[in-house]
């Protein structure tokens, strides 16, 4: 039973748009949640993170918006660069616990 | 710059044969983990250490086991390897509990192809 889901496989948008990715969790013991980006041949690398006790975090074009009682988050991109093409996978834990659960990942398509 | 490494990056082996995937990273982290990676099911952990000689299951354990007889070393092990355990295999490590942030680091995989 997975406890992230991603329920977008792809995603494509035109350079210079917004992107927008979807995470649903099931589990009300998260609390730390996490986007990573994984690009072909690689280890996915870590993106932004978010806690519980806030509703949003920014980091230049990347912002990270929670809603908590919806047991949901979205991944912000803007605005969307070709370079941003990717699998973006969304990763939740209990906060100071080593039990990370991921989505399945949302390929993310940003064409020139 | 911190580091993960997996020793293989491509494996082609038999139905059968016993396989070791081997990971080592540089960054003194307490916790590894080994994830496998497949289509349309992203990223679900095997296994986990949180100390030397320490292992927890993840979601799917059943067919693989694990090793961490050095801090920086964690080995997964697939005692006789079966053709559904044809996979990407992600190792990772991450900072102590009560660090802060659980960010976890990546190594750039195996992928693995039982015949």
């Amino acid at each position: 039973d997975q406890q992230v889901k991603q329920n977008s496989p792809s995603l494509s948008v035109q350079e210079g748009r917004i992107s927008i990715l979807n995470c649903d969790y099931t589990n009300s013991m998260f609390d730390y949640f996490l986007w990573y980006k994984k690009y072909p041949a690689e280890g996915p690398t870590f993106l932004i993170s978010i806690s519980s006790i806030k509703d949003k975090n920014e980091d230049g074009r990347f912002t990270v918006f929670l809603n908590k009682s919806a047991k949901h988050l979205s991944l912000h991109i803007v605005p969307s660069q070709p370079g941003d093409s990717a699998v973006y996978f969304c990763a939740a834990t209990p906060y100071n616990n080593n039990d990370m659960r991921f989505g399945a990942g949302t390929r993310l398509t940003v064409k020139p | 710059d911190v580091k993960v490494t997996q020793s293989s990056r491509y494996l082609v082996k038999r139905t059968g044969e016993k396989v070791f995937l081997e990971c080592v990273q540089d960054m003194d982290h307490e916790n590894m983990f080994w994830y496998r990676q497949d289509p349309g099911l992203g990223l679900r952990l095997i296994y986990f250490s949180y100390d030397v000689k320490m292992k927890e299951k993840g979601d799917i354990p059943e067919g693989y086991s694990v090793s961490r007889e050095k801090k920086e070393r964690f080995s997964l092990i697939l005692e006789s390897a079966s053709t559904n355990q044809t996979s990407m295999y992600l190792c990772a490590s991450s900072p102590p509990r009560g660090s802060g942030a659980n960010v976890l680091t990546f190594g750039a995989g195996s992928r693995l192809t039982v015949l």
